[in-house]
């Protein structure tokens, strides 16, 4: 079975500074990772994904995430928050050997940038 | 990125009335859809898989008499949520999977009064 831990509900950050949402994950095979961010009624917005390759990944807004597998972890990053970043973010997983399949999500967390 | 529109934003309905929403894939074939609920704070629970031409497949304790779902098409899937009640106001959303990630309807806000 496939889960998600995001093991912060709330994130509070000074505008300027850096950021972390953490993420870890379990999954049988290899992992297909993903973050998603929501504003208030709204749907998922797609930020990034980890298929294969290099770990860093590089996503929209500036945001970064980096694959560790001996952690199981996807944390998201960003060097300098801003206030508009605040939001619901949501870290996914699907297996990649699962094909057309809904992904696993988190349970979010709610980022805070305070200016 | 792929587009998944959805429809409406939001309504609002008497207790026992019926609602539909609509998720449309607006660029690409969707063979395979899937609606979420979300509640107040919380992460979003999957309540069915849509599959043109063929039934839905529902996700443990989702009624599939109250939570109609129809893909008649590779780019429409309906949800209909039957003699709504209050308890079934929530924010619906659906997605699909044209590549390896998911995108994302704007989601629907029900209100049943």
């Amino acid at each position: 079975a496939q889960s998600v831990a995001q093991p912060e509900d709330q994130v509070n950050v000074a505008e300027g500074n850096p950021l972390t949402v953490k993420c870890t994950y379990s999954v049988s095979g290899n992992p297909y990772l993903f973050w998603y961010v929501q504003y208030p009624n709204r749907g998922l917005q797609f930020l990034l994904k980890y298929i294969t390759g290099d770990n860093l990944v590089k996503g929209s807004y500036g945001f970064e995430a980096e694959f560790n597998k001996s952690q199981t972890s996807f944390h998201l990053k960003k060097p300098s928050a801003l206030v508009s970043d605040s939001a619901l973010y949501f870290c996914a997983v699907r297996d990649a050997r699962t094909g057309n399949t809904p992904l696993v999500f988190g349970k979010g967390t709610r980022l805070s940038v305070i200016a | 990125g792929a587009v998944v529109s959805q429809h409406p934003s939001w309504v609002i309905c008497k207790s026992g009335t019926s609602v539909k929403i609509e998720c449309r894939s607006l660029d690409f074939q969707a063979t395979t859809m899937f609606w979420y609920r979300q509640f107040p704070k919380q992460s979003l629970m999957l309540m069915a898989t849509s599959n043109e031409g063929s039934k839905a497949t529902y996700e443990q304790g989702v009624e599939k008499d109250k939570f109609l779902i129809n893909h008649a098409s590779l780019t429409l899937s309906t949800l209909t949520v039957t003699s709504a009640h209050p308890e079934d106001s929530s924010f619906y959303i659906c997605s699909a999977n044209p590549n390896t990630e998911a995108f994302f309807g704007q989601g629907t806000r029900l209100t049943v009064v």
